[in-house]
């Protein structure tokens, strides 16, 4: 079936402007996460839905990053007054999380440039 | 805390060569699930391998291996006779609860040439 896709796979943007990152998880996944894999700081948890529960947003790096999820499937990272040190892969992931599968599928990222 | 070490930044081996990645992990939990990924250079994550703590047998695919050592906190992957193909990053990421984030190890990559 058909895998996490993301878009858009590439984004530049200038210095302060806000940006929207969308994800389109497996269908019929439950949970829903977001990490962004930068050259120094590698793979960093950012956020995370799990069926109804409230989010879990112990990763967001500041409160310029924040992520919906709308009718437990699509998701949008927004990142506001975008900073030079938010370029990065931004991943989105997601798992059934039942029966015993928990594995995290992931999509092929969207590559964010802040110049 | 919950901590990955990869300690491996690099390995380059000739094709055939057997090859092993080390991953050694920090958690205070006593139930908690391992993975590994492997990132090829068209940059997409692919899922390996989830090995629950309560299981202590080790896996084998085809030329992949597993070694999950509680003792002494490892979690290492073996890649028996490489091939090129299998030059990529390989990560280890651990997990505290079903289902919850991921925290991953700095990544190994592995260069396998002909």
């Amino acid at each position: 079936g058909a895998g996490v896709s993301q878009s858009p796979s590439n984004k530049v943007t200038e210095k302060g402007k806000d940006v929207e990152l969308r994800c389109d998880p497996i269908s019929g996944h439950t949970a829903l996460y977001w990490y962004r894999q930068s050259l120094g700081q590698g793979l960093e948890f950012l956020i995370y839905f799990q069926g109804n529960s409230a989010p879990d947003k112990s990763g967001l790096p500041s409160d310029r990053f924040s992520a919906e999820r709308t009718g437990g499937s699509v998701s949008t990272l927004t990142i506001q007054r975008t900073q030079q040190e938010d370029s990065a892969v931004y991943l989105c992931a997601s798992s059934l999380v039942q029966g015993g599968r928990h594995e995290q599928y992931f999509g092929p990222g969207t590559r964010l440039t802040v110049t | 805390a919950q901590k990955v070490t990869q300690a491996q930044t690099e390995i380059s081996v000739v094709e055939k060569e057997d090859v092993t990645l080390d991953c050694v992990y920090e958690t205070r939990d006593t139930t908690y699930y391992l993975f590994w990924y492997k990132q090829p250079p068209s940059g997409e994550l692919v899922f390996l391998i989830r090995r629950n703590s309560f299981d202590e047998q080790n896996e084998i695919s085809g030329r992949y291996s597993w070694n999950f050592q509680k003792s002494t906190s490892s979690f290492n992957f073996t890649i028996t006779a490489s091939q090129v193909v299998d030059s990529a990053v390989y990560f280890c990421a651990l997990s505290e609860a079903v289902g919850n984030k991921l925290v991953f190890g700095a990544g190994t990559i592995l260069r396998v040439k002909s």
